[in-house]
């Protein structure tokens, strides 16, 4: 069965320094990669998602994630945090049944501080 | 502009009323999804159907019940049945996946956050 962990609930940065967002996965096959953004009482934005191609995809506003098989992670990165990057990210695997089904991890908290 | 909608934003209901939910999409996509987030869990899938006239339980669907009757739209009813409702519900549509073609990213609607007393 498949799984997501993302290794910090809560991340706090300075504005202007890099962000860092954890995720190990857990499958049995190539699974597709997502990483979702969601500001207080909002929806869901998708970042960036991976699906078997180029290995560091890039996203919106500035971030990047890097595939590592080797190492079951898909890491979120942006090299400057800035105000508006403050909200709760998700990282999302592909099931492994089940239509077009998603798994989300429980969220990592970003914090940037002026 | 192309989007999900959800209404209401905000809804209040007595312990045990039923309550429905409105979710609508005019992405032309055929599938569609229902989730609950709590603090601290994520999200959690509770329906999701592939084609109109088709839908299936996803993890945790007891005390809940959807309709696919149009493409565009996929309510969701929270029945006295369900232990605990109060959470904020966010509903979802995304292209269907082709065997072999991977993943199609899903569209978040706005949700509605849901409170029973």
């Amino acid at each position: 069965a498949q799984s997501v962990t993302q290794l910090d609930s809560h991340v706090s940065v300075s504005e202007g320094t890099p962000v860092l967002l954890r995720c190990n996965y857990s499958s049995s096959y190539s699974p597709s990669l997502f990483w979702y953004v969601q500001h207080p009482n909002k929806g869901l934005q998708l970042l960036l998602k991976y699906t078997s191609a180029a290995t560091l995809v890039k996203g919106i506003n500035g971030f990047e994630a890097e595939f590592k098989k080797s190492e079951t992670s898909f890491h979120l990165t942006k090299p400057s945090a800035h105000m508006s990057d403050a909200a709760e990210y998700f990282c999302v695997v592909s099931r492994e049944t089940g239509a077009n089904n998603l798994f989300f991890g429980t969220g990592t908290r970003l914090t940037v501080i002026p | 502009d192309g989007g999900i909608t959800q209404s209401p934003k905000y809804l209040f209901r007595k312990e045990g009323q039923n309550v429905t939910l409105s979710c609508e999409q005019n992405l032309n996509h055929d599938a569609m999804y229902w989730y609950r987030q709590d603090p601290g869990q994520g999200l959690r899938l509770i329906y999701y159907s592939q084609i109109v006239n088709d839908f299936q339980k996803g993890d945790i669907a007891e005390g809940y019940s959807v309709s696919r009757e149009k493409k565009e739209s996929f309510p969701l009813t929270v029945t006295s049945a369900q232990k605990n409702p109060t959470a904020f519900y966010l509903c979802a549509s995304s292209r269907s996946s082709v065997p072999g073609q991977g993943f199609y990213e899903q569209y978040f609607g706005p949700g509605t956050r849901l409170t029973v007393t």
